[in-house]
This record gives C-alpha cells, structure tokens and sequence, in this order.
C-alpha cells in the first residue's frame, strides 16, 4: 500500500513568505505527527495529531507556526512569516496509534527560505 | 543536556565487524525506544524497537535496553557496506504519547 506522502518535495521561497507543506498519511491511521530536522541533527517535534484534533502541540516554536488536520487524514503544517531559520527538512510522520506504535515517515519538505 | 545523546561519531567499521552504537536519554519514565536508519537525503526508517529491559535480536541487528541506567544500544553484526548511514536513536515518553525524542545521530560508514 501507499506510504506517507509529502508536497511539495522542495519549496524555496523569501523570507517574510507564508508556506503551506502537505502531508497525507497512511490510510487508517489515526495518528499524525510532524517533525522538522535541520542538517547534522535528528528530527525535532512539532506537533502531533490524534484524529482531527492537536493532542500535543508543544513543539511548535512560536505562533507563526500553525497545523491542522481538518477530516482526520491531510495536514498542512502552515508558516506564516517566514524566517531564514525556518530552513529545514519537514519531516511528516502517521502511526496507527498513539503510545508506542511505529511512526512511518514520509520523504519529507525541504524548505529553504532565502 | 541534550534529553537524547549519541555518540558524536562517526563510526568507521570495516566490513564484517560489528557496530556498537549508543544511547542515553535523560526521562527516568520513557517507555518506548526506537532505533532508525537514515540513509543521506532520506528519511528515517524504523530498524528496530524495544520496550523491555534486555536484548531484542532481528536478524543482524541486536537493540539491547537497560532502563535502570537510561541506555539503549544497538549492535549490527557482519555489517555491510549497505549499512552505511546515519543511525538515530528516539525515546517515546509514558505521559506525552506520540512524541517521540530523537537524538543527532551516529554515522556509521562500513569499509569494504
């Protein structure tokens, strides 16, 4: 069956640009998670979905940052005003469930912002 | 303090060797630990996951966990140059399912 799937693979814009990046999970699972990595370290969480609700969104940097996940399936990670530091890999990840289930990660969102 | 630490590597082995790769994290409570490979411009994939005190074996991948001293290791033996990448180490805590902790890295580089 389909894996994770990330869009846009790439996205450059300017600093100061909002963005949207896409993640549609593996069918039936409930669980979403995104992750940013930046290079030389490992993924950082942003925030993490169960169903169309935000069960932990503490890794969200700052309120530019904001996800939803309206039906249970796609999100979109949207950043507002964005900074050269926002320069990452997006990482999304879906899990059948919460608890220790296996994330499966999709190829990911290199954003660069110039 | 980083909550996840790795060794800073890299790891050079030459082929055949075996890898020891590891792993401390700093949550007296986590719950599920994850080792995954990360090959250059990819992203992580799940080799192996432990949950109890002791060794997991999967093939040539041995996880071994010791919570009482917060120290996860992951041993590859025979290895190969295919494996060949980035290992990362990531800890899932009991009171914040879902999140999961990763550390940077190791590389390892296998030398035919």
């Amino acid at each position: 069956g389909a894996g994770v799937s990330q869009t846009p693979s790439n996205k450059v814009t300017e600093k100061g640009k909002y963005v949207e990046l896409r993640c549609d999970p593996i069918s039936g699972h409930t669980a979403l998670y995104w992750y940013r990595q930046s290079l030389g370290q490992g993924p950082e969480f942003l925030i993490y979905f169960q169903g169309t609700g935000a069960a932990d969104d503490s890794g969200l940097p700052n309120d530019r940052f904001f996800a939803v996940r309206p039906e249970g399936s796609v999100s979109t990670l949207k950043i507002q005003r964005t900074e050269r530091g926002d320069s990452a890999v997006y990482l999304c990840a879906s899990s059948s469930s919460g608890g220790g289930d296996t994330q499966y990660f999709g190829p990911g969102t290199r954003l660069t912002v110039l | 303090q980083k909550e996840v630490e790795q060794n800073s590597g890299p790891l050079s082995v030459p082929e055949g060797a075996i890898a020891s790769l590891n792993c401390t994290y700093s949550d007296r409570v986590s719950q599920s630990f994850f080792w995954y490979r990360q090959y250059s411009g990819k992203s992580p994939e799940l080799i192996m996951s432990i949950y109890s005190n002791g060794d997991k074996e999967d093939g040539r991948f041995t996880a071994q966990l010791n919570k009482a001293s917060q120290y996860v290791s992951l041993l590859i033996r025979d290895s190969q140059p295919s494996d060949s990448a980035t290992y990362l180490c990531a800890v899932k805590g009991n009171t914040n399912a879902g999140k999961s902790t990763f550390g940077d890295g190791t590389t390892l580089t296998v030398k035919p």
